[in-house]
């Protein structure tokens, strides 16, 4: 079945620490996009990728970093400089000039301690 | 700034009830898409339904249909014969076509399925 997978499901730090959430799809998708998401609100992004190679900054890209190196992955780091980083992350991922309807994983809850 | 308004922070409906669950957005774009998505306790977020804004017809996915007001900038998601299984955070969405597919999202109504 086709779909997006986010390793782990919960993942625990220590603050100074980076971390890196896993983010892979078998959909054939262009995009990609990673979302943060704090209790009680909405969506945030944090970054996005059209094509291989190629990512820009969403709306808090401050403390994280990504790369996309093959169009199937699309991993995010959260660095130390990521001042709040305890929240539910978001990989999704859609077909460009379709719709654009976002597919999304089962998401990772990051908690910085 | 483009933004999505969802004013009813939680509402809660009866089985087999109705409920009708509000969504108002802004752009100046004229060719953009809107989503209502479902995000259930298990956190796991999927689409319900889609609105293309150059069509009129508004959308029915089964018990699911929306209320597309263009010149309004609303977009409200009635649920029809709701079920216990209904019960989720739904986000409201618009994509811009020519913003690389970045959606903005609402902050989420909270539904509640009394039995």
């Amino acid at each position: 079945d086709g779909g997006i997978t986010q390793s782990p499901k919960y993942l625990f730090r220590k603050e100074g620490q980076n971390v890196t959430l896993s983010c892979e799809q078998n959909l054939n998708h262009d995009a990609m996009y990673w979302y943060r998401q704090d209790p009680g609100q909405g969506l945030r992004l944090i970054y996005y990728s059209q094509i291989v190679n190629d990512f820009q900054k969403g709306d808090i890209a401050e403390g994280y970093s990504v790369s996309r190196e093959k169009k199937e992955s699309f991993p995010l780091t959260v660095t130390s400089a990521q001042k709040n980083p305890t929240a539910f992350y978001l990989c999704a991922s859609s077909r460009q000039g379709l719709y654009y309807e976002q597919y999304f994983g089962p998401g990772t809850r990051l908690t910085v301690t | 700034a483009q933004t999505v308004t969802q004013s009813q922070p939680e509402m809660s409906v009866q089985e087999a009830e109705t409920v009708t669950l509000s969504c108002t957005y802004d752009t100046s774009e004229s060719d953009y898409y809107l989503f209502w998505y479902k995000q259930p306790p298990s956190r796991q977020m999927i689409l319900v339904i889609r609105q293309e804004a150059y069509k009129q017809q508004n959308a029915t996915e089964n018990r699911f249909s929306v209320n597309f007001q263009k010149a309004a900038k609303s977009f409200s998601l009635k649920i029809s014969d709701s079920q216990l299984g209904d019960a989720a955070m739904y986000f409201c969405a618009y994509v811009v076509s020519t913003n690389a597919g970045k959606s903005t999202f609402g902050d989420g109504t909270t539904l509640t399925v009394k039995p």
